[in-house]
């Protein structure tokens, strides 16, 4: 199967501090990657779709000021968490599609103080 | 109606046991169908895709009914190693770009 890295594995942070989530496809390129988020006992929520060249198409309730995207090549895409506050404390999930389905990076556990 | 969804257990079985979830779905124009399982703090893993002709894969048979919009997931044979819990996703868009739908997913536990 497809292999989706991401970095960092975990993050303690103050709040106010930006955080940087990176994702990248290791051994296939994609056009598009999804960021997902997942709260304890909760299933993952889908947040924004990356897109390389393009901007990306946030889901409703999703800020887009606050969660910034750069899909900056065909293997990479960023997640910026601006400002963040304890509220924003989650487990983030990229992914990326290929073949019929997508396969999800590690995951970024962050814990905003 | 929430768009997909599952028991969320837990299933408390014996090694040995056959276990069984369902799932359902909400948007009859839904065009894919996925189990993955997901382990404690973990990334969700593809476990196997779902057809209206049914399939299987090793000690996991999936079925699909869209008259019902109904998923199953059937495990034979339950080893420790089964515990985890199934996350039954929904893919609302033809083609790998589309959008995936999770439920909530449902906790198994296989005891000694």
């Amino acid at each position: 199967g497809a292999v989706v890295s991401q970095h960092p594995s975990w993050v303690i942070c103050k709040s106010g501090t930006s955080v940087k989530i990176e994702c990248r496809s290791l051994d296939f390129q994609a056009t598009t990657m999804f960021w997902y988020r997942q709260f304890p006992k909760q299933s993952l929520m889908l947040m924004a779709t990356s897109n390389e060249g393009s901007k990306a198409t946030y889901e409703q309730g999703v800020e887009k000021d606050k969660f910034l995207i750069n899909h900056a090549s065909l293997t990479l895409s960023t997640l910026t968490v601006t400002s963040a506050h304890p509220e924003d404390s989650s487990f983030y999930i990229c992914s990326a599609p290929f073949g019929e389905t997508q396969y999800f990076g590690p995951g970024t556990r962050l814990l905003v103080l | 109606r929430k768009e997909v969804e599952q028991d969320p257990g837990p299933f408390n079985v014996p090694e040995g046991a056959t276990v069984a979830f369902n799932c359902t779905y909400s948007n009859s124009a839904s065009q894919s169908f996925f189990w993955y399982r997901q382990d404690c703090r973990k990334e969700p893993k593809l476990l196997m895709s779902v057809y209206s002709s049914g399939n299987e894969d090793g000690r996991f048979t999936a079925q699909l009914n869209r008259a019902s919009q109904y998923i199953s997931l059937l495990i034979r044979d339950s080893k420790l190693s089964d515990s985890a819990t199934y996350l039954c996703v929904v893919k609302q868009d033809g083609g790998s770009q589309g959008n995936l739908i999770f439920g909530k997913g449902t906790k198994l536990s296989v005891k000694p």
